[in-house]
């Protein structure tokens, strides 16, 4: 599976945007890249998905490098109820299902 | 409705017990999945069932024993777990298995093995 890279952990200030970015240089051109946060005590819950295009949702924006190789989900206000573990992940033709979360970023935010 | 039910919500177990966790999801989805995630590590994924089959076990433990009787429900049989065990194992859900398919996840649920 194609893997990603995201920061560690991230802080943001409450009603700012925040910008997350992940690197996937491995891509293949069949993957689609997906975001999934976890909210402390919960499950993941699906953020966004895309393939070339920046994509918008009425949780976030997902803006994806015309090369592919990196892409950036974007919170344009953030809430004290944003703060989660964000994880990027590529789901390709073959994976059938498979979700493989790395590390993810932790994002806090700060009222 | 887009909810994924996990009963129950934690479960306290000795090694020598047997148990079951089970999911429900009644959105019509065809596959479901069992992930296990330690305290401050990402989930990984177990089982997945496609259209009530067992399409993927990544090469878990015999002690872990998944079941899907029917589209709408999933078990996971437990038996003589090892405290290494102790995890949040979360169910989840998605229409089908393509790579553009959303999966929902349960709430979990957390295991203590003594």
């Amino acid at each position: 599976d194609a893997k990603t890279t995201q920061p560690n952990s991230m802080e943001s200030n409450e009603e700012e945007p925040v910008h997350l970015p992940c690197n996937h240089s491995t891509i293949s051109g069949t993957d689609y890249i997906h975001w999934y946060r976890q909210l402390p005590s919960q499950g993941p819950e699906y953020v966004i998905h895309g393939l070339t295009s920046n994509v918008n949702n009425r949780m976030a924006s997902l803006a994806i490098a015309e090369d592919r190789k990196s892409s950036t989900l974007i919170l344009h206000r953030a809430t004290l109820r944003d703060a989660a573990v964000y994880y990027c992940i590529l789901q390709g033709g073959t994976s059938y299902g498979k979700l493989t979360f790395g590390q993810g970023t932790i994002l806090t935010v700060h009222p | 409705d887009t909810e994924v039910t996990q009963t129950p919500k934690h479960l306290v177990m000795g090694m020598t017990n047997k148990k079951s966790l089970k999911c429900e999801q009644h959105m019509g989805h065809r596959a479901m999945y069992w992930y296990k995630q330690k305290a401050k590590k990402p989930p990984e994924l177990m089982f997945v069932y496609s259209y009530e089959k067992l399409s993927i076990n990544e090469s878990v433990p015999s002690r872990f024993s998944p079941e899907c009787p029917n589209s709408s429900l999933l078990n996971l049989h437990l038996h003589a777990l090892q405290p290494e065990d102790s995890a949040l194992y979360l169910c989840a859900s998605s229409l089908a298995r393509f790579s553009t398919d959303t999966q929902y996840f349960g709430p979990g649920t957390r295991l203590t093995v003594l």
